[in-house]
């Protein structure tokens, strides 16, 4: 069975760093890109970050560039998300998601973990 | 302001047709084909429904169907049935810095 399955999120105090994962199984994660999408309490849908099946390429969404950085470890089947600077606009409900095709960027998202919550308080 | 447009809201009685648009610029769902829509139910995960405009995942009811015109998307969905009371969302490839836009959603409610 496909799944991700995202863990790391916690309550932290603004300008802290959290490092969000996601754990895949069921398909050949290295083949696929993978998107970091988030939520926040009672709001839409916002795209986070993108990285290629490779690693070679990584592109961010204009609130979080310069403060997130997305990584994956293929040997591993895991996704990361290093949040830093955190702000309190950026307290959501983390979820990765996998891309429909194999080897390129088509931006839809086919398999969707249940996702991780990040809280910014003070 | 999201990127791109959504009715808030919709609604429907079962058996009926709705149809929800998305609506953007030449920039995103005018100008290329990945347009996606998601499904939403309260404390879940999002469910793919559409993409590339108008195809449909292995798995998801020919119910559900998708179309654009000019710079406006629409999720065309027949037959509602009360499982179908959900949020969708919109998103689409933009060419600029931020890759992919979603609309703000459309709660359905079948009546």
């Amino acid at each position: 069975q496909v799944q991700l399955e995202e863990s790391g999120g916690g309550v932290v105090q603004p300008g802290r760093s959290l490092r969000l994962s996601c754990a895949a199984s069921g398909f050949t994660f290295s083949n696929y890109a993978i998107y970091w999408v988030r939520q926040a309490p009672g709001k839409g849908l916002e795209w986070v970050a993108v990285i290629s099946y490779d690693g070679t390429n990584k592109y961010y969404g204009d609130s979080v560039k310069g403060r997130f950085t997305i990584s994956r470890d293929n040997s591993k089947n895991t996704l990361n998300l290093q949040v830093n600077s955190l702000r309190a606009e950026d307290t959501a409900v983390y979820h990765c998601a996998k891309e429909t095709q194999q080897w390129g960027l088509y931006y839809a998202m086919d398999v969707w973990g249940q996702g991780t919550t990040v809280t910014v308080s003070s | 302001q999201s990127a791109l447009t959504q009715p808030a809201s919709v609604s429907g009685s079962p058996g009926q047709s709705i149809t929800i648009s998305c609506t953007g610029t030449s920039s995103d769902v005018g100008g290329y084909h990945y347009v996606s829509w998601y499904q939403q139910h309260p404390g879940k995960a999002p469910k793919l429904m559409i993409y590339d405009v108008t195809n449909r995942p292995s798995g998801v009811s020919n119910r559900f169907s998708g179309s654009k015109s000019a710079n406006t998307a629409s999720l065309t969905i027949s037959g509602l049935q009360a499982e179908d009371e959900a949020y969708y969302y919109c998103s689409s490839y933009r060419s600029s810095s931020t890759l992919v836009v979603f609309g703000g959603g459309t709660q359905l409610t079948v009546l």
